[in-house]
């Protein structure tokens, strides 16, 4: 059965500083992986994805991410944080093997302070 | 382009009831997917679609059913509704792709649905 596991419910950072949000997967085969950002009262948007290759991956709105295969995991960065990044964070896996379901974590609520 | 819709965008149901959600995928996409977000958790897959048929589902009851329409335009049926299946209900679209490289999906806004 593949998961994701965000481990951290809230992240507060004040604007200008490197944000990060964690995210760790378990799959049985090698996993394709996204990043989802949320606003309140609207659908999921797409941020990035790892499929293969390069293990940092760049996304929107200079949001980058790290696979790391040895720790089964995929952090999502920014090195300076906007008050407009401020929202809710979806890490989302899906095995290779399994081939058409997402799972996502539970999320982490990103504040970033002026 | 329009992306994903979805409608309505806000349904309020008895419990016992029935509902059906619709969700117009997003143009060129021929894959649709539902997931149920309840308050506080992350989105759960129901089940995906694709050439009209049912092609994975996820850990719901036969309450939950779909359909898809040769315009890959879907729906999402919920029988005998239960006080738990208040949440927000996505739609969520992707193009095949011949290269075999696999596409990230697309949400739609997603509706509400409140039972009570």
């Amino acid at each position: 059965a593949q998961s994701v596991a965000q481990p951290e419910d809230q992240v507060n950072v004040a604007e200008g500083n490197p944000l990060t949000v964690k995210c760790t997967y378990s799959v049985s085969g090698n996993p394709y992986l996204f990043w989802y950002v949320q606003y309140p009262n609207r659908g999921l948007q797409f941020l990035l994805k790892y499929i293969t290759g390069d293990n940092l991956v760049k996304g929107s709105y200079g949001f980058e991410a790290e696979f790391n295969k040895s720790q089964t995991s995929f952090h999502l960065k920014k090195p300076s944080a906007l008050v407009s990044d401020s929202a809710l964070y979806f890490c989302a896996v899906r095995d290779r093997a399994n081939d058409y379901k997402l799972s996502f974590g539970a999320g982490t609520t990103v504040t970033v302070r002026a | 382009d329009a992306g994903v819709t979805q409608s309505p965008t806000h349904l309020i149901k008895t419990r016992g009831q029935q509902v059906t959600l619709r969700c117009s995928p997003k143009s060129g996409h021929d894959t649709v997917s539902w997931y149920q977000q309840a308050l506080g958790q992350g989105p759960q897959f129901i089940f995906q679609y694709y050439e009209e048929e049912e092609r994975q589902r996820g850990n719901f009851p036969d309450r939950f059913s779909g359909h898809q329409f040769p315009n890959y335009s879907s729906e999402l049926n919920v029988n005998a509704l239960l006080l738990g299946d208040s949440a927000l209900y996505l739609c969520a679209s992707s193009p095949t792709s011949a290269s075999g490289i696999y596409n990230e999906q697309f949400f739609g806004p997603g509706t509400r649905l409140t039972v009570l």
